[in-house]
């Protein structure tokens, strides 16, 4: 058990479609990541928050996809207007008392 | 160049041998390196989490870094086929950085 649940764990979508996934911690955590990892590739940094504040966003992140974190605790992200090539597994992390990062399960996305 | 490079295999081991998983990287700002091992449709699982260079051992798990050859290591002894999983190995530049991965190694222990 990781500490941090992910959901849905999959999703299949319509091309054009808008989807949310959301991460939910189980204890606090100060740093919560967003990674995308597709088939056959590690996973790709996207975005992460310090409490609520998001402090880095990637090149990755075109303008359809945004992220909250609104309380410090659970997080969203949000993909407007989806495409073939947004399926992935998102996958959210949480630093650990020793700056490790832990995942979670990940949410399974395809678009057709 | 990518800035991790990690040979995807598949590789394939009879169970009880050791087993060597290696990544090389670019960038020598890295100095928190990480071996992740990842089953199918799962999350990824952190193993090991090591700080610059040297070894570190855990159970059957040895991670070893060299960063004067920015090449970094894992060996796992005594491999079982309930190791089988794609390991990804990873890393930062600062302890709170986000994480840079290889793509993983496919790996087979065959009973």
């Amino acid at each position: 058990d990781t500490g941090v649940s992910q959901d849905p764990r999959h999703k299949i979508t319509k091309r054009g479609q808008n989807v949310t996934f959301r991460c939910d911690p189980i204890s606090e955590h100060n740093r919560l990541y967003w990674y995308r990892q597709t088939l056959g590739q590690g996973p790709e940094f996207l975005t992460y928050f310090q409490n609520e504040a998001q402090l880095e966003k990637s090149r990755l992140l075109s303008d359809r996809f945004s992220a909250e974190r609104p309380k410090g605790s659970f997080s969203t992200l949000e993909i407007q207007r989806t495409e073939q090539g947004d399926s992935a597994m998102y996958l959210c992390a949480l630093q650990g008392s020793t700056y490790e990062q832990y995942f979670g399960p990940g949410t399974r996305l395809t678009v057709t | 160049q990518k800035e991790v490079e990690q040979d995807p295999g598949p590789l394939s081991v009879p169970e009880g041998a050791i087993v060597s998983l290696n990544c090389t990287y670019s960038n020598s700002a890295f100095q928190y390196f990480m071996w992740y091992r990842q089953y199918s449709r799962k999350g990824p699982e952190l193993l090991m989490y090591t700080y610059s260079s040297g070894n570190k051992e855990d159970g059957r798990f040895t991670a070893q870094v060299d960063k004067s050859s920015k090449y970094i290591s894992l060996f796992i002894r005594d491999s079982q086929p309930s190791d089988s999983a794609t390991y990804l190995c990873a890393m930062s530049g600062e302890r709170d950085d986000k994480i840079i991965f290889g793509k993983g190694t496919r790996l087979h222990i065959l009973p």
